[in-house]
């Protein structure tokens, strides 16, 4: 089975630029998720959507992160304009059914902002 | 919310040792703790969890342990390969997200 597929994995800009980060959660699953792991702060939940809905995005930095799931089988989480200290690991997770608990994790995005 | 601590953040065991990483947490209503293993440029890996109703469980050379009175659990890795040289992190779940902690680099030396 593919697991949570992630594009890019890498991704470098420059400072103003925008940004666009993809997630294909496991098919079948109704929940997904998009953290934010940094050496400062570790792994942070940024938001969440059960089935394609978002459920709690306080989270997200600030305004200029966005993220949508037009389906359920695609995710974006934008960054608009960017800054150098939204680099970081970026992860996507997808959860089975809301019933379950277990939530896995893609390979993430590197995101360098120069 | 829930806050959940780590320890030891660095761990260095011979191969053949056991190894074991705690983790404490603050929020009684917490009812799911699972553990990730992390290798370098990858994601995190669900390699054990456990829920609430259950004081231990285990799979194989991996185990969690689970103290609701005390609120910690612990992983217990035994008979350590060089395959499990890796960032360990343990979570919490309340209210349908998981709360990581700061994460564990296990080194197993041969």
């Amino acid at each position: 089975d593919a697991g949570v597929i992630q594009s890019p994995r890498h991704e470098v800009t420059e400072m103003g630029q925008e940004v666009t980060l993809r997630c294909k959660p496991i098919s079948g699953h109704n929940s997904l998720f998009w953290y934010r792991q940094t050496m400062m702060r570790g792994l942070e939940l940024l938001i969440y959507f059960n089935n394609n809905v978002p459920i709690d995005d306080s989270g997200m930095p600030e305004d200029r992160f966005s993220a949508k799931m037009p389906n359920a089988s695609f995710s974006t989480l934008k960054i608009q304009p960017s800054e150098p200290r939204d680099s970081a690991v970026y992860f996507c997770a997808s959860r089975p059914q809301r019933g379950s608990y277990e939530q896995y994790f893609g390979p993430g995005t590197r995101l360098t902002v120069t | 919310g829930e806050n959940v601590e780590q320890h030891p953040s660095t761990l260095s065991v011979q191969e053949g040792d056991s190894a074991v990483i705690k983790c404490t947490y603050s929020d009684s209503a917490s009812n799911y703790f699972p553990w990730y293993k992390q290798e370098l440029g990858k994601g995190p890996q669900l390699i054990i969890d456990i829920r609430s109703n259950v004081g231990e469980k285990k799979d194989q050379r991996i185990a969690v342990t689970l103290n609701k009175t005390a609120k910690h659990f612990s992983l217990h890795i035994t008979e350590t390969q060089p395959e499990d040289s890796a960032v360990y992190f343990c979570a919490g779940m309340n209210t349908d997200k998981l709360i990581f902690g700061t994460g564990t680099r296990l080194q197993v030396f041969p």
